[in-house]
């Protein structure tokens, strides 16, 4: 059974960089695309980016000129680094899978990792 | 990109039907039928309910549907029930190889 798990540091200083993994276990990272998403407590979803199992990347234009996401599939993880952050990237970060199909993404997710709350607080 | 809009809460009886609406524009709900629903309890990652507008994944219960006119999408749930209690957020394909999120409904089960 494939999972996933975030992992970093609860707590970032404003203006520094907010950096997370996720670990895939249970099955390869290859074949699929994978998000990030985050949601600010109390308040809604929002999708931050994706990689693929080449590299290639796609991010929110809201949010793509502080973010980085990265895979390394010789550890069968992928990375997410947000720069300058401010109290307003709080939030719980989640790592989640669109399934792909033949043609490719599902634009779904139907996978997700359990969150990792980080505070921006200095 | 701005989020799509859902109504911020709906409630029902157990039993009842209630509908959920995700309204975006034609730059995503309207032109594509790449619409999906997670359910999200507190304190809990989102499951995912509906993909591609009515496709249910294995697993889920056949209460939960979802359709779609023009730029709005919509989930309902029939036969309401305390464990329906929860979040729930649409998200479609928005184009660039992008993703929206809803604002999110909270349903409430009376």
């Amino acid at each position: 059974q494939v999972q996933l798990q975030e992992s970093g540091p609860g707590l970032v200083k404003p203006s520094e960089t907010l950096s997370l993994t996720c670990t895939v276990s249970g099955g390869s990272i290859s074949s699929y695309y994978w998000s990030w998403m985050r949601q600010p407590p109390g308040k809604g979803l929002e999708w931050i980016g994706f990689v693929d199992y080449s590299g290639g990347t796609n991010y929110n234009p809201s949010l793509e000129s502080r973010v980085t996401i990265s895979v390394d599939t010789s550890k069968n993880q992928f990375s997410l680094k947000l720069t300058s952050v401010t109290a307003a990237d709080t939030a719980i970060y989640y790592c989640a899978r669109d399934p792909l199909s033949k043609l490719g993404a599902k634009w779904y997710f139907d996978l997700w990792g359990r969150g990792t709350l980080v505070n921006v607080f200095s | 990109q701005s989020a799509l809009t859902q109504p911020a809460s709906v409630s029902g009886s157990p039993g009842q039907s209630i509908t959920i609406s995700c309204t975006g524009t034609s730059s995503d709900v309207g032109s594509y039928n790449l619409v999906s629903w997670y359910q999200q309890h507190p304190g809990n990652a989102p499951k995912v309910m509906i993909y591609e507008g009515s496709t249910r994944p294995s697993g889920v219960s056949n209460r939960f549907s979802g359709s779609q006119s023009g730029n709005t999408a919509s989930l309902t749930i029939s036969g309401l029930q305390a464990e329906d209690e929860a979040d729930y957020y649409c998200c479609s394909y928005a184009g660039s190889s992008t993703y929206v999120f809803g604002t999110g409904t909270k349903v409430t089960v009376l």
